[in-house]
């Protein structure tokens, strides 16, 4: 198995704080990479598919980009809604799939 | 309209199985393949299988094989998760999630675009 390996686990920012969360594979996934944002007791939303396509309808302050082991998610400027849980998934290595233990992004 | 709607809360004692329904209400369902994650508390998500809702193939975590049965019924546009010889580990809350279809090596569009919103289930003597 591939394994997902985020940082940091949890993260403490403000309202218009630029943020970065890392996001490392075992092995090569060239761009299969893809982010993830989760608010409490929802579903996970699709946020970036490989590495940095920003899925339609997703604010432009969410951007993504790596390749090969080592990725990154930056928020530009944090919103009130975008305190949640973010996580990433590796979509190389399909039909099997891994995620990240996921970061925690907390208002500060 | 969500794209998936899910069957309720689960509680159920250990030893027994639960089976957990996800209904495609906005897509045609033949054309997808539809995946199960779970959640379990302080855990991380962890796919546990997938089907084709055309061809009904499936493929299972190794984690999970023996004890796990997808199925799906194309009439209804449903996918079933059917998990035996639970245990307390098993708690956690299993979404249904979409990609395209998939073959035995790989899966079309193969991130989860839409997401079921969840079903808990409990396990609990």
């Amino acid at each position: 198995d591939i394994q997902m390996t985020q940082s940091p686990s949890s993260l403490s920012a403000s309202v218009g704080d630029r943020v970065t969360i890392t996001c490392r594979a075992s092995q090569n996934i060239k761009t299969s990479l893809n982010w993830y944002q989760q608010q409490p007791g929802k579903a996970p939303k699709l946020l970036i598919t490989s590495a940095s396509n920003l899925r339609s309808g997703v604010p432009s302050r969410f951007s993504g980009s790596g390749s090969g082991t080592d990725f990154t998610l930056t928020i530009s400027s944090l919103q009130p809604e975008d305190f949640a849980t973010y996580f990433c998934l590796q979509s190389y290595n399909t039909p099997i799939y891994n995620f990240g233990q996921g970061t925690k992004l907390e208002i500060k | 309209q969500v794209p998936f709607v899910q069957s309720g809360a689960e509680l159920k004692k250990p030893g027994a199985s639960v089976k957990v329904s996800c209904e495609a209400s906005r897509y045609t369902f033949a054309n997808y393949a539809l995946h199960w994650v779970r959640q379990a508390p302080g855990q991380r998500l962890e796919w546990m299988g997938r089907i084709n809702g055309g061809d009904g193939n499936t493929k299972y975590s190794q984690s999970f094989q023996g004890r796990l049965t997808i199925t799906r019924d194309t009439s209804v546009g449903t996918a079933y998760m059917e998990l035996s010889s639970l245990t307390s580990a098993d708690t956690g809350v299993y979404y249904c999630a979409r990609t395209g279809f998939c073959s035995s090596y790989s899966c079309l569009a193969p991130h989860f675009d839409d997401w079921g919103p969840g079903t808990q289930v409990t396990v609990s003597s």
